[in-house]
């Protein structure tokens, strides 16, 4: 079965801190994995993606992490800002069968001033 | 704003209606999806469209029915719907269905089932 699992449900970090979101994924030919941000009354916005063939990604204050031997990836915030507030989803999918995203079940971040 | 819309909105029906969503993107996208976003649920994947064909029906219940009748526009007829298909509805487009095109996301429709 394909599954993602995402944790942890929710997620409460100050303002600075580091917000680290982890995915573990079940089917070894994903070969794709992005993360989704997703704002209250707005659909889910790419952030950030990464392919197994390297082990971090970095675009600002976002980083991915993947492990590919334990089926392993992660976000990391880094400096959370209260407009990091929001809904953030993992994914995956086979990048040539389909575009079709597996979706983890999501955590929503709270960034405290 | 992603170039994507989507009416309407917010939707209330009741099980015996029949009513239809409608999604349009302005991105020059070939692909489209529709998906399920219930509480407590991962988002679920229901049809994809790519290029006016439907390639992927992930084995939805009859009463959703989608229709594109071109690449910029889908709908997704509904009928008989019961209380559990309360949910948000987001429709994407990519512009190829490569798995590694970015898909972009519509603000969704909220539908209620009475």
């Amino acid at each position: 079965q394909q599954q993602v699992k995402q944790s942890p449900q929710s997620l409460i970090v100050q303002k600075g801190g580091i917000s680290i979101i982890n995915c573990a994924y079940e089917n070894t030919a994903f070969d794709y994995f992005p993360w989704y941000q997703q704002f209250p009354g707005k659909g889910p916005a790419l952030l950030i993606a990464i392919r197994p063939d390297v082990s971090e990604k970095k675009e600002g204050r976002f980083t991915i992490s993947f492990n590919k031997s334990a089926k392993q990836f992660s976000l990391h915030i880094m400096d959370s800002q209260p407009g990091d507030s929001a809904t953030y989803f993992c994914a995956a999918s086979l990048g040539n069968a389909g575009n079709m995203l597996t979706f983890g079940g999501g955590t929503r971040l709270m960034v405290k001033p | 704003e992603t170039g994507v819309t989507q009416t309407p909105r917010h939707l209330v029906m009741g099980m015996t209606n029949k009513k239809s969503l409608k999604c349009e993107q302005h991105l020059g996208h070939n692909a489209m999806y529709w998906y399920k976003q219930s509480a407590k649920k991962p988002l679920e994947l229901m049809f994809v469209y790519n290029f006016k064909e439907q390639t992927e029906n992930n084995s939805v219940p009859s009463r959703f029915s989608p229709e594109c009748p071109n690449s910029s526009h889908l709908f997704l007829h509904l009928h008989t719907l019961q209380p559990e298909d309360s949910a948000l509805y987001l429709c994407a487009s990519s512009r190829t269905n490569s798995g590694f095109d970015t898909q972009y996301f519509g603000p969704g429709t909220r539908l209620t089932v009475l």
